[in-house]
């Protein structure tokens, strides 16, 4: 069975200190890797797409990195705004199917 | 601007009582889905279409009825609500299947 594991659930950081965010997913035949950015009451929003082992991408202080087995989002630096809950999604290589979702970290970021 | 718009945003109804989400896309995007959001229990796929009157079902269909006759929308459908209907719903959209998705901001929905 498809599934998403993400960790950890909530996560409290000092403005500029730098951490991580893990994704362990099993899929059968991986499609694409997503992170999305969700704000309290809103819709996720997309912020990137990795689709093969050794992939990175980059926006602003964000870093997001695949494996075969997992995916992290590094947070350098981060910023009072970078608060809200990131999500990570993966979708099987398999013409229509869903994307599946971890239950996502909150993180939140004090000045 | 690019976007998908789902109306209402915030509904309280009664159960039974037959209501319809609407969703609508300005990218021309071919494939359309329903989530569900519900807390400790993530996202969850309801219906997705791969393009104009193809449609399937999602992860948790039951109680719900969706129908693609335009392109651009794809409206969902509570026959006849349950309580355990009560949760937030997102509309989303991609240029096809695989490509990066977008959401829209959320529908609200309490059924009493």
């Amino acid at each position: 069975e498809d599934q998403v594991t993400q960790s950890p659930e909530a996560l409290r950081l000092q403005e500029g200190e730098s951490s991580s965010l893990n994704c362990s997913y099993t899929v059968s035949g991986l499609r694409g890797l997503f992170w999305y950015r969700q704000d309290p009451g809103k819709g996720p929003e997309f912020l990137f797409t990795l689709y093969s082992a050794g992939e990175e991408k980059e926006k602003e202080r964000l870093k997001a990195t695949l494996t075969k087995k997992e995916s992290f989002l590094h947070i350098t630096a981060p910023k009072p705004e970078d608060s809200a809950t990131y999500l990570c999604a993966v979708q099987a290589n398999q013409a229509g199917t869903a994307l599946i979702f971890g239950k996502g970290t909150t993180l939140s970021v004090s000045s | 601007e690019a976007q998908v718009t789902q109306n209402p945003r915030y509904l309280i109804t009664v159960t039974g009582k037959k209501l319809t989400v609407t969703c609508s896309q300005n990218m021309n995007h071919e494939y359309m889905s329903w989530y569900r959001q519900d807390p400790g229990l993530g996202l969850r796929q309801i219906y997705y279409s791969m393009n104009v009157e193809v449609t399937d079902k999602g992860d948790v269909p039951e109680g719900y009825k969706v129908s693609r006759k335009e392109k651009r929308n794809f409206p969902l459908i509570l026959e006849s609500p349950s309580p355990n209907q009560t949760s937030l719903y997102f509309c989303a959209s991609s240029l096809s299947w695989g490509n990066t998705i977008y959401f829209g901001e959320g529908s609200w929905l309490t059924v009493v």
